[in-house]
């Protein structure tokens, strides 16, 4: 079945310090998501993703859809003690209604 | 989400007795949504429904059945708990033709 695979799993950095991390598919997805999810929370939907080379922005977040369509990057530039969180990226499969999540990446932030 | 409720949000059970989760929605989303959170897996979909009395299993649905006998409800049942679905377990809804989920807060239940 169609796998996410995100990288890095973990990231341990600076307030301030700038953040990338990226989304890749043996598939092709015509749609990428990005989610965050708080501690104790469920996800939220951060910036969604409709179209190969498009780049997305949300505030500090930016997000961009691979070219070839089997992958995804998100960059969080001058970190902040609130971005502290799990990541996930997700797409969804062929023909439903539904989505597939990446492993996520859990962000960790020294003040 | 103020949108979505998850019931119990923390439970703990013995292996081999049934457990139920609840999610109720007062969205009127049509598709509502099971999955499983384990770290170093993400997210797992149980199972899901596109509409009432109608599901459709997941990647991970065995040992887990689910019903949807009205559109605000989706209730997840383990037949027969054991420790390997000692998990966080999220809900979600979907409004027909899009792709973003709205979760709820989740319930964490604990098979000893």
């Amino acid at each position: 079945g169609q796998q996410l695979n995100q990288s890095p799993q973990s990231m341990f950095i600076q307030e301030g310090e700038d953040v990338s991390m990226n989304c890749t598919s043996s598939s092709i997805f015509n749609t990428w998501l990005w989610y965050k999810q708080d501690p104790g929370e469920g996800p939220v939907l951060l910036i969604a993703l409709y179209k190969a080379g498009e780049l997305t922005s949300n505030g500090r977040l930016t997000a961009q859809f691979g070219i070839t369509r089997k992958d995804s990057f998100l960059n969080i530039s001058a970190s902040i003690p609130s971005d502290v969180g799990i990541y996930f990226c997700a797409g969804p499969i062929q023909g439903a209604q539904k989505l597939v999540f990446g492993q996520g990446t859990r962000l960790t932030i020294n003040p | 989400d103020a949108g979505i409720t998850q019931s119990p949000r923390h439970k703990v059970t013995e292996t081999g007795t049934p457990v139920t989760l609840r999610c109720h929605q007062t969205e009127n989303h049509r598709y509502m949504y099971w999955y499983r959170q384990d770290p170093g897996h993400g997210l797992r979909l149980i199972h899901y429904s596109y509409g009432v009395k109608d599901t459709d299993k997941g990647e991970v649905s065995d040992g887990y059945s689910v019903s949807r006998s009205k559109t605000e409800d989706f209730l997840l049942t383990l037949e027969s708990a054991t420790s390997s679905q000692t998990s966080v377990y999220f809900c979600a809804t979907l409004p027909g033709g899009a792709y973003g989920y709205t979760f709820g807060s989740g319930t964490r239940l604990t098979v000893v």
